[in-house]
């Protein structure tokens, strides 16, 4: 297993337009997160997932964020009519049930122009 | 969680420690400290973690003081690829969750 898989690593979209990122976790990993990460600040807590249980969502993700996990293995992460403030880094992350820390994926780059 | 308080940057020297400082003074009794780094262009790192006992492992060393206030990171013999931003951040380790919060850090920068 080689760690924490999001793709793509880059994605540049026009506004308004809907992309989708996916994150494969570690496979015994059976937590799974989303944070948000723009230039300059550290990452921000999107949504968390208990194998395909969604247990939290932050603040920040509006009603045109969705995400899931449908068989508690791979996530996706959709925006929906994309603004330019969502221009940001997509981290996922995963974790094992009570486990010391997080491996980070290495996140995708989304620019909306 | 906890807030904490780590300065904006630091230089460190090629092959000097490097001691990141960090304050959580309203640390509470069940939070852990851990540390982080995102080198650039990369997702966050986890460096080390502990409750109240110094902890060391092949990457650092974890000196938290004894009221638990404030802690360190240290990197012994830094290298140019320990250039990052390091992350403190204090949570309590439960079921429900366990997300991190992220602060701003602490860029370290080492020099050659």
């Amino acid at each position: 297993d080689t760690g924490v898989s999001q793709n793509p690593r880059h994605k540049i979209t026009k506004r308004g337009q809907n992309v989708t990122f996916r994150c494969d976790p570690i496979s015994e990993h059976n937590r799974l997160y989303w944070y948000r990460q723009t230039l300059g600040q550290g990452p921000e807590f999107l949504t968390y997932f208990q194998n395909e249980a969604q247990l939290e969502k932050s603040r920040l993700l509006s009603d045109r964020f969705s995400a899931e996990r449908p068989k508690g293995s791979f996530s996706t992460l959709e925006i929906q009519r994309t603004e330019q403030g969502d221009s940001a880094m997509y981290l996922c992350a995963s974790a094992k049930t009570d486990s010391s820390g997080y491996t980070f994926g290495s996140g995708t780059r989304l620019t909306v122009v | 969680d906890a807030k904490t308080t780590q300065p904006t940057s630091m230089d460190c020297a090629e092959g000097r420690a490097a001691n990141l400082p960090c304050n959580h003074s309203t640390i509470s009794g069940n939070e852990y400290v851990y540390w982080y780094r995102q080198i650039h262009s990369q997702g966050p790192q986890y460096i080390i973690h502990g409750l109240k006992n110094n902890e060391t492992n092949e990457m650092a060393s974890l000196i938290i003081t004894e009221d638990r206030k404030s802690s360190t990171l240290i990197l012994p013999h830094a290298t140019l690829r320990d250039t990052a931003v390091y992350y403190c951040i204090v949570r309590v380790w439960n079921n429900a969750g366990n997300m991190l919060t992220f602060g701003g850090g602490t860029r370290l920068m080492v020099k050659p």
